[in-house]
């Protein structure tokens, strides 16, 4: 069964960083492109970015309130998607979600899988 | 960025009930379009995409219709495990999301 789990959240102090983990099983992960998500606490979803398979480039395209702070990167020899955060602020407390996109010969933004989400709380 | 608005944001309903929730495109889409459930601690879970195409796996009562600006989900018979938060989405660009439309029980 496709399982995406994510790991490494915890709380830092604003400005500081942290490297989200999103592990995945049960499926190509190098076939796929992988998005970032999150959800503050009690609010709705965004899209915090994603990286394409390596079969179409590796890139990588994120939301503007985290561009320039926000990299994601990607093993594929682990099946591992990574979110690095940096310079973090209080407004980037949130659940933190990867989600899987569906195969489409391009950008799909159709998300078939998606982990349990892992919390990150920037407080001072 | 494509802006994208639910209504109603909440609502309260009884096991049976049809249920329609709408979402509307800041701009076109053409069927560049998904819904997703999220139930309390949950992960989202996709249902429909292409505007109006069942996932794999998600129940008939559970459907979706509209292309451009205008989007319907349709939920036949409400179901105890339907009361949820609903989200659309858009694909035609780098996605955004709706503010979701809670499903509690009336």
């Amino acid at each position: 069964e496709v399982q995406l789990v994510e790991s490494g959240g915890g709380l830092v102090k604003p400005g500081q960083s942290l490297r989200l983990s999103c592990t995945a099983s049960d499926f190509t992960f190098g076939e796929y492109a992988m998005s970032w998500f999150r959800q503050a606490p009690g609010k709705g979803l965004e899209w915090v970015g994603f990286i394409r398979s390596n079969g179409f480039g590796g890139t990588t395209a994120y939301a503007a309130s985290v561009k320039g702070r926000f990299t994601i990167s990607r093993d594929d020899s682990k099946s591992i998607a990574y979110l690095h955060m940096n310079s973090l602020k209080s407004e980037d407390t949130a659940v933190y979600y990867c989600g899987r996109d569906i195969k489409c010969g391009g950008d799909c933004y159709n998300f078939d899988y998606w982990g349990q989400g892992t919390m990150v709380t920037v407080s001072s | 960025d494509i802006q994208m608005t639910q209504s109603p944001s909440s609502l309260s309903a009884s096991v049976g009930d049809r249920v329609t929730i709408t979402c509307r495109a800041s701009q076109s889409i053409s069927n560049y379009f998904n819904w997703y459930q999220q139930r309390p601690g949950k992960a989202p879970k996709l249902l429909i995409y292409a505007a109006s195409s069942l996932q794999s796996g998600v129940p008939s009562r559970f459907s979706g219709s509209g292309s451009g600006t205008d989007f319907t989900l349709t939920i036949s018979s409400l179901q105890p495990e339907d009361f949820a938060t609903y989200y659309c989405q858009q694909t035609y660009t780098t996605p955004t999301f709706g503010q979701g439309t809670k499903v509690d029980f009336k």
